[in-house]
């Protein structure tokens, strides 16, 4: 168990609609980042935020958005869906305090299928 | 751009023998290497890693080995058993700024280990 929890684990919706993806990090990790996989590609980084701000930003959609709460727990918005956002989203999280080299740590990610 | 490259999609090996998993990277500004590995439904398990200042790192049956002057690093897993079976993916860090980077993935290797 990496300690990051994603929910929900499968989510099923149509196209044109909007869903939200929620991560928890783990506790003490301050930063966030989010991946994309489709079908057999590797992950594709979105986004990292640290302590509440957006810090990096990847390949990540217009449609796309996200944040961090104080809490440190962070949401994904995926809006006016295509079928070609059908993917596995993982949440990953670190200390990185710094120029740290710790590992991200991931959770089970959450499979989304735009019908 | 694929900056990080598995040119092996897939890898079968028997139990016992050694595994070797390749990965080749383009951006000489890639500081830190990192090894996943994701068994299926689950998220990425980070493995091992190396820092840019050295070029070997040992855990155990893990070994990596990075060459600078080829960008080029190696997983080497001995013996492999059959639990090793999974996606192995390698991940190049790219430092921006303070508390900030992001992890660039490769696509992945499948290794198989057969009795």
């Amino acid at each position: 168990d990496s300690g990051v929890t994603q929910t929900p684990k499968h989510l099923i919706t149509a196209t044109g609609q909007r869903v939200t993806l929620r991560c928890s990090p783990r506790s003490g990790d301050l930063s966030v980042y989010w991946y994309q996989q489709s079908l057999d590609q590797g992950l594709q980084f979105l986004i990292q935020y640290y302590n509440g701000e957006e810090r990096a930003k990847g390949n990540i959609l217009e449609r796309f958005s996200a944040q961090q709460f104080p809490d440190l727990h962070s949401e994904l918005n995926l809006s006016s869906l295509e079928l070609g956002d059908s993917a596995l989203y993982f949440c990953a999280s670190s200390v990185q305090i710094g120029r740290g080299e710790g590992p991200l740590h991931f959770g089970n990610g959450t499979r989304l299928t735009v019908t | 751009d694929q900056q990080v490259k598995q040119n092996s999609p897939s890898l079968s090996v028997q139990e016992g023998r050694i595994s070797i998993l390749n990965c080749d990277y383009t951006n000489s500004m890639f500081d830190y290497f990192l090894w996943y590995k994701k068994y299926p439904a689950e998220g990425p398990t980070f493995l091992i890693s190396i820092s840019s200042i050295k070029d070997k790192n040992e855990d155990g049956r893990f070994t990596v080995f990075l060459n600078k002057s080829a960008k080029h690093l190696s997983l080497h897993i001995v013996p492999s058993q059959p639990g090793d079976s999974a996606v192995y993916f390698c991940a190049a860090r790219g430092y921006v700024s303070y508390n900030t980077d992001k992890l660039i993935f490769g696509t992945g290797t499948r290794l198989q280990v057969f009795p």
